[in-house]
């Protein structure tokens, strides 16, 4: 069974610019979820999807944003970008998103913000 | 004050070693504590996954929850040069789905 596929892999922006990752989840999984991770912050969650649905939000600006497709996979969306914005962001799928399940990642896009 | 604190480390060891990784936390409605190995450029990994205080031993590893100091660990017995990656301890409130808070992480190396 493939793993959980994110691209691109890498990705170089300008400030101002905005960006596009996209995620594809474990086949039959329902559930994807995006986190920034930053040396300084460690992995915060962002927010995640349930059949095209956000069930979930962190504590992210507006420029944040995502969908999820009805094949379950996701992409998620940055306007505006500032140079914090650099960081690995994953995605991870699970069955249905429930707590006592087995949580995939992905292996990131790393996004460098100049 | 972050909700989980985690040593960032560097820890280095020779092999052979047992390993001690910890994490404390403050809000006590954290009910599934977990860990995860993270190598370089590379998704992180589940190692282990708890719901109540005490042990859970898998293989070389053992995690222990203590909730009543907000307090887990994960102990690695006969360290392994493949064991080097940076782990992270995780926890989830009950019925909130899959938003799971991580701690920031320890970057453990093993010594052959």
């Amino acid at each position: 069974k493939a793993g959980v596929t994110q691209t691109p892999r890498y990705l170089i922006k300008t400030r101002g610019q905005q960006v596009t990752l996209s995620c594809s989840p474990i086949s039959g999984h329902r559930s994807v979820s995006w986190y920034q991770q930053t040396p300084g912050q460690g992995l915060q969650f962002l927010f995640e999807y349930f059949s095209e649905t956000q069930r979930n939000k962190g504590n992210f600006p507006g420029r944040f944003s995502g969908r999820q497709f009805s094949n379950s996979r996701s992409e998620m969306n940055v306007s505006t970008l500032e140079l914090g914005d650099s960081a690995l962001y994953l995605c991870a799928s699970s069955l249905l998103g429930q707590t006592n399940e087995k949580l995939f990642f992905g292996s990131g896009t790393q996004l460098s913000v100049l | 004050q972050k909700e989980v604190e985690q040593d960032p480390g560097p820890l280095s060891v020779p092999e052979g070693a047992i390993v001690s990784l910890n994490c404390t936390y403050s809000n006590s409605a954290f009910q599934y504590f977990m860990w995860y190995r993270q190598y370089s450029r590379k998704g992180p990994e589940l190692l282990m996954y708890t719901y109540s205080s005490g042990n859970k031993e898998d293989g070389r590893f053992t995690a222990q929850v203590d909730k009543s100091s907000k307090y887990i660990s994960l102990f690695i017995r006969d360290s392994q040069p493949s064991d080097s990656a940076t782990y992270l301890c995780a926890m989830l409130y009950s019925g909130g789905y899959q938003k799971v808070t991580f701690g920031t992480g320890t970057k453990l190396q093993v010594i052959p």
